[in-house]
């Protein structure tokens, strides 16, 4: 099966410009999750949804990232504005219940300059 | 959020030796996983352990859920170059409503 797709790999923006980061799960996983991981650091959740709905955004930065899920598939995270400490890579996984292990994608890294 | 210590941070040994990475928390889980993650990449699950006591083998990998189930352990025989990556343990729970809390890792680097 394909595994979780995500775009674009790379980023550099300067800060307050915003950037938008793609997911597209494995076909049939309801659940998909948007982790942040800092360098040197394990991945930090910061949004679950089950179909298109959100279960957990309790990490999210509201105030500057917004995430969506339409039609339960595909979903975008937006930033905006970046901040230089927003600099990470940002993963994408689903699973196919929320119990069971994670594919994770291969992850957009984002330089904020 | 359940947090989930890691140890050592680093790790660096030589082909053949054996180690063992600890993965420890005050929280309870219902499932723990391990992960590899190489550079680059996303992480890959190795090992999904859901029962205290439950001991798991993936060929030259043994993975070990404590009794309480509040910590874990992954010790590897014979490490080969190919093993070095940084290994994440990752803990879920109804009360994170089943999403993973991840330790920051162990960072192994096997030389030949």
């Amino acid at each position: 099966e394909a595994g979780v797709a995500q775009s674009p790999r790379y980023k550099i923006i300067e800060k307050r410009q915003s950037v938008a980061f793609w997911c597209n799960p494995i076909s049939g996983h309801a659940t998909l999750y948007w982790y942040q991981q800092i360098l040197g650091q394990g991945p930090k959740l910061l949004i679950q949804f089950q179909n298109n709905g959100v279960v957990d955004d309790s990490q999210l930065p509201k105030d500057r990232f917004s995430a969506e899920r339409l039609k339960g598939v595909d979903s975008t995270l937006k930033i905006q504005p970046a901040k230089l400490e927003d600099s990470a890579v940002y993963l994408c996984a689903s699973s196919s219940q929320q119990t069971y292990g994670y594919t994770f994608g291969s992850g957009t890294r984002l330089t904020v300059v | 959020t359940q947090l989930l210590e890691q140890s050592p941070q680093f790790l660096s040994i030589q082909e053949g030796e054996n180690l063992t990475v600890y993965c420890n928390s005050s929280s309870v889980f219902s499932s723990l996983q391990w992960y590899r993650q190489e550079p680059g990449e996303g992480p890959v699950l190795l090992v999904t352990v859901v029962t205290g006591g439950e001991v798991k083998k993936l060929k030259r990998l043994t993975f070990q859920f404590g009794d309480a189930r509040k910590d874990s352990s992954l010790h590897i025989t014979a490490a080969q170059p190919g093993d070095t990556g940084l290994y994440l343990c990752a803990g879920g729970g109804s009360n994170s409503g089943y999403a993973l809390n991840f330790g920051k890792g162990t960072s192994l680097l096997v030389t030949p």
